[in-house]
């Protein structure tokens, strides 16, 4: 079946580095793909997302690119800030948009 | 536009017992999710209804746990009765067509079963 398998955590950072957090997929067919961010105490909200081949998500500074050549999603950031610290969720949804399916989770801590 | 409403936020109870939570969806998203997310896993989806129709509880423990959604609005998650592994983050989520999978998430209630 689909699934999704993100770069283990925690990661930790100090304000201003760079950051990459993996993401890879297998799926059948052409899934659209996501981002997903949750802040402490509070629910998962849409980051980004990209739904074909080589379309590149963005939002808040982070972008991800699909890649289906190596089925890839990484997402990056070229300069986090202390109010990024949360935990990352990779995901991926069928082509029929009923099934999401979300990778494990990174906690991601920055340091000032 | 109010988002995704959920209670309790938390809920301590102890095995054997028997909890139930309560979402409020987005007005006007016909489809609502309930996950479990346990810690240091990724959400898991338990049962998603489109309107008051169940589309998918394959991965619902039917044996103890229940949902319904009366009138294709708010909806409840019952557990009965609770388990130690059933201590998790119950998240629901809704979305309309078009949202290419995206989903609107609540804000979770965290149950512990002792």
């Amino acid at each position: 079946g689909d699934s999704v398998t993100q770069m283990e955590g925690p990661v930790t950072l100090s304000e201003e580095a760079f950051l990459t957090i993996n993401c890879t997929y297998t799926a059948t067919g052409y899934p659209s793909l996501f981002w997903y961010v949750q802040y402490p105490g509070e629910g998962l909200q849409l980051l980004l997302k990209a739904t074909k081949a080589d379309d590149k998500g963005s939002n808040k500074g982070f972008e991800a690119t699909y890649r289906k050549e190596t089925t890839s999603f990484h997402l990056e950031k070229g300069s986090v800030q202390v109010s990024d610290s949360a935990v990352y969720f990779c995901a991926l949804s069928d082509q029929g948009a009923q099934k999401l399916v979300f990778g494990q989770g990174t906690r991601l801590t920055i340091n000032p | 536009e109010a988002g995704v409403a959920q209670s309790p936020r938390y809920k301590i109870i102890e095995k054997r017992q028997s909890v139930a939570f309560w979402c409020n969806p987005i007005s006007g998203h016909a489809t609502l999710y309930w996950y479990q997310q346990i810690l240091g896993q990724g959400p898991k989806l338990l049962i998603q209804f489109q309107n008051n129709g169940v589309v998918d509880d394959s991965q619902l423990p039917k044996d103890r746990f229940s949902a319904e959604r009366l009138k294709g609005v708010d909806s409840t998650l019952k557990i009965q009765p609770a388990k130690l592994e059933d201590s998790a983050v119950y998240l629901c989520a809704s979305s309309q067509p078009g949202l290419a999978g995206g989903r609107y998430f609540g804000p979770g209630t965290r149950l512990t079963v002792l």
